[in-house]
């Protein structure tokens, strides 16, 4: 069965350290993948995707990741953290074949403490 | 511009009632997907349409229906409600074109309208 795994319910880390959330899938073929987040009260909102190309893929508010074909895995990184960041993390894929659909993980909070 | 939008932004209603709940998508876009989400738990893939069309089912059961219109608006009907169906319900919308399936674009969420089932 297809599916995303986000191995961690809930990341800490300190205000200007680096973060890691971390995703792996298990979908055959190369699929589109995407982190989105959800800020309290608020939407999901997109932050990156990786199509294709560069396995490091660059998005919104300093957030990048890190596409890793063998490992299948597509964590989510930023240099620095900030209190702001604090949010709910989903990866997500869409597999290339079998009609349209995406699947979500289960998230990860993130915790950023001043 | 105006974001996604849906209604109704709460819903009550009792077992085996049916429910109808709708949703705007982001001018220009004409896709729209629909997605389940259960506290704690990530959004469920139910639905997506393009261009009026069933483009992409989830595992849901046949209770659970849904249209575009020429708008590119779209409902989303669950039939026979139970108590399980409990949840943030929620739509997306996107500029994907049949070039890419579909597939290959970010997708844009409304907030969601929250179906309690009692």
């Amino acid at each position: 069965a297809q599916s995303v795994a986000q191995p961690e319910d809930q990341v800490n880390v300190a205000e200007g350290n680096p973060l890691t959330v971390k995703c792996t899938y298990s979908v055959s073929g190369n699929p589109y993948l995407f982190w989105y987040v959800q800020y309290p009260n608020r939407g999901l909102q997109f932050l990156l995707k990786y199509i294709t190309g560069d396995n490091l893929v660059k998005g919104s508010y300093g957030f990048e990741a890190e596409f890793n074909k063998s490992q299948t895995s597509f964590h989510l990184k930023k240099p620095s953290a900030l209190v702001s960041d604090s949010a709910l993390y989903f990866c997500a894929v869409s597999p290339l074949t079998g009609g349209f659909k995406t699947i979500f993980g289960a998230g990860t909070r993130l915790f950023v403490k001043a | 511009d105006a974001g996604v939008t849906q209604s109704p932004t709460h819903l009550i209603k009792t077992r085996g009632q049916h429910v109808t709940l709708r949703c705007s998508p982001i001018s220009g876009h004409k896709s729209v997907s629909w997605y389940q989400q259960v506290l704690g738990q990530g959004p469920q893939f139910i639905f997506q349409y393009y261009e009026k069309e069933e483009r992409g089912r989830g595992n849901f059961p046949d209770r659970f229906s849904a249209r575009q219109f020429p708008n590119y608006s779209s409902e989303l009907n669950v039939n026979a409600l139970l108590l399980g169906d409990s949840a943030l319900y929620l739509c997306a919308s996107s500029s994907s074109g049949l070039g890419m399936g579909g597939m290959g674009y970010e997708q844009y969420f409304g907030p969601g309208t929250r179906l309690t089932v009692t």
